[in-house]
């Protein structure tokens, strides 16, 4: 069955550095998202991508977030100087086309920013 | 704005039936999911309903929904330990194809031998 794959699966950073997440969506899919849960909190939208733009953001998804789809199969999340509250799991999903299934998820990538 | 509640805990026996609720406020919803996360892993979606269905089953689930009191509700019939995980109730908040989802905290099953 596809799936979405996400690196790493953990990454430890300190509080300044940049880091980027990388999503593999499945090979069909249209829609790209990016999702995250800080711990015991409820999982919050980031953003979509579809057709290479943003097609929307959430007010999370502030100047030090970016997204890029650099090569036709890599979805990445960038945060450029990061927080400690930026420590969370981060979850990418992708979708087809006006499916009703609802997205595909990766395992998530946890991020600790120390 | 939008939002989805769910209770956190339920503990059941192995064989029992599980019903996991979820209560939600955005009345232009369109379609309500059901994810699990099991330790470590990923959102794995279970099912959906549409919002103009009021129920829906599929092997050991059943989906119901009473869109006036905006209440979604999931039964795992004879529940087994492997269902022990947590499980959200999510919506979209838009019809669209952008398809963004509004999440519930999750209600963590425990399925007790």
């Amino acid at each position: 069955e596809p799936e979405v794959t996400q690196t790493p699966s953990h990454q430890v950073t300190q509080m300044g550095q940049e880091v980027i997440l990388r999503c593999v969506p499945i090979s069909n899919h249209l829609y790209f998202y990016w999702y995250r849960q800080i711990l015991g909190q409820k999982v919050e939208f980031l953003v979509s991508f579809y057709n290479n733009e943003i097609s929307e953001k959430s007010e999370i998804f502030d100047d030090q977030f970016s997204v890029e789809r650099p090569d036709g199969s890599n979805f990445t999340l960038k945060i450029r100087s990061t927080k400690l509250e930026d420590s969370a799991m981060y979850f990418c999903a992708s979708m087809m086309t006006g499916s009703p299934y609802g997205y595909t998820f990766g395992s998530g990538t946890r991020l600790t920013v120390v | 704005g939008e939002d989805v509640e769910q209770s956190l805990f339920l503990s059941v026996r192995e064989g029992d039936s599980s019903v996991i609720n979820c209560t939600y406020t955005d009345s232009s919803s369109t379609y309500l999911y059901w994810y699990k996360q099991e330790p470590g892993a990923g959102l794995q979606l279970l099912t959906y309903i549409f919002s103009n269905m009021d129920m829906k089953q599929d092997q050991r689930l059943t989906v119901l929904l009473n869109k006036k009191d905006k209440h979604l509700s999931l039964r795992i019939a004879d529940t087994q330990t492997g269902d022990s995980a947590i499980y959200f109730c999510a919506e979209t908040s838009n019809a669209g194809n952008n398809r963004k989802l509004i999440w519930g905290l999750g209600t963590s099953l425990a399925v007790n031998p």
